[in-house]
């Protein structure tokens, strides 16, 4: 059966120290994989999006990295603030690039 | 701004009664969403709608209906609510295929959160 795995533990990190994210896949082979931040009580954000064909995207503080062998995605905070506090989302984009099937989040914790 | 809204934000209702959640956008985006998000499940499928009259099932569709009269709405009906239909809905709207159009992303409204007694 198809499955994507967040770690569904919260992780609790220190300010300032690199929060590190799993997403596992199986049963799937999506073309793209995405990023999202949710804070209580709103919608998800988009943060990223990683192609295939791409091993590592950055965007100021964070990076996504897409293996499609070990079928997983890493997403880094780099110098965490307690602001990144917050449950953060993989999706994979599906459907022919139209639908987008979500991982269950984990939620992250940064203490001072 | 271009935005997208729900409402109710919150409801409560008993079971047996249809409930119709609203979902507006101003994007003028042709791809429309309904996500229901439980504890333990994450976001799932309900409905999606790539255009006006065009409606299709998702992951979770049973007990819930769709129509898409014009581009900005796409109401969520549960023709007859039942206390699993208890979550947090959540509509999101998209410019087209990620890759294609430069518009790599989902928008979500706040969601509404909704209790079936």
């Amino acid at each position: 059966s198809q499955k994507i795995e967040q770690n569904s533990e919260a992780l609790n990190i220190q300010e300032g120290k690199t929060a590190t994210l799993t997403c596992n896949y199986t049963n799937y082979s999506p073309a793209y994989l995405q990023w999202y931040r949710q804070d209580p009580g709103r919608g998800p954000v988009f943060l990223l999006l990683i192609r295939e064909n791409e091993k590592e995207k950055r965007k100021e503080r964070l990076k996504v990295t897409f293996d499609t062998t070990l079928k997983q995605s890493l997403f880094h905070i780099t110098a965490s603030q307690p602001a990144d506090s917050a449950t953060y989302l993989c999706a994979l984009v599906t459907g022919g690039g139209n639908k987008l099937t979500f991982g269950t989040g984990t939620q992250l914790k940064v203490e001072l | 701004d271009a935005e997208i809204t729900q409402s109710p934000r919150h409801k409560i209702t008993e079971t047996g009664r249809q409930v119709t959640l609203a979902c507006h956008q101003t994007w003028n985006h042709n791809n429309m969403f309904w996500y229901r998000q439980d504890l333990g499940h994450g976001l799932r499928l309900i409905h999606y709608s790539y255009g006006v009259q065009d409606t299709n099932k998702g992951e979770v569709s049973d007990g819930y209906s769709v129509s898409r009269s014009n581009t900005e709405d796409l109401p969520l009906t549960l023709e007859s609510a039942a206390s699993s239909q208890t979550s947090v809905y959540f509509c999101a709207s998209s410019e087209g295929r990620v890759g294609a159009t430069g518009q790599e992303t989902q928008y979500f409204g706040p969601g509404t959160r909704l209790l079936v007694l």
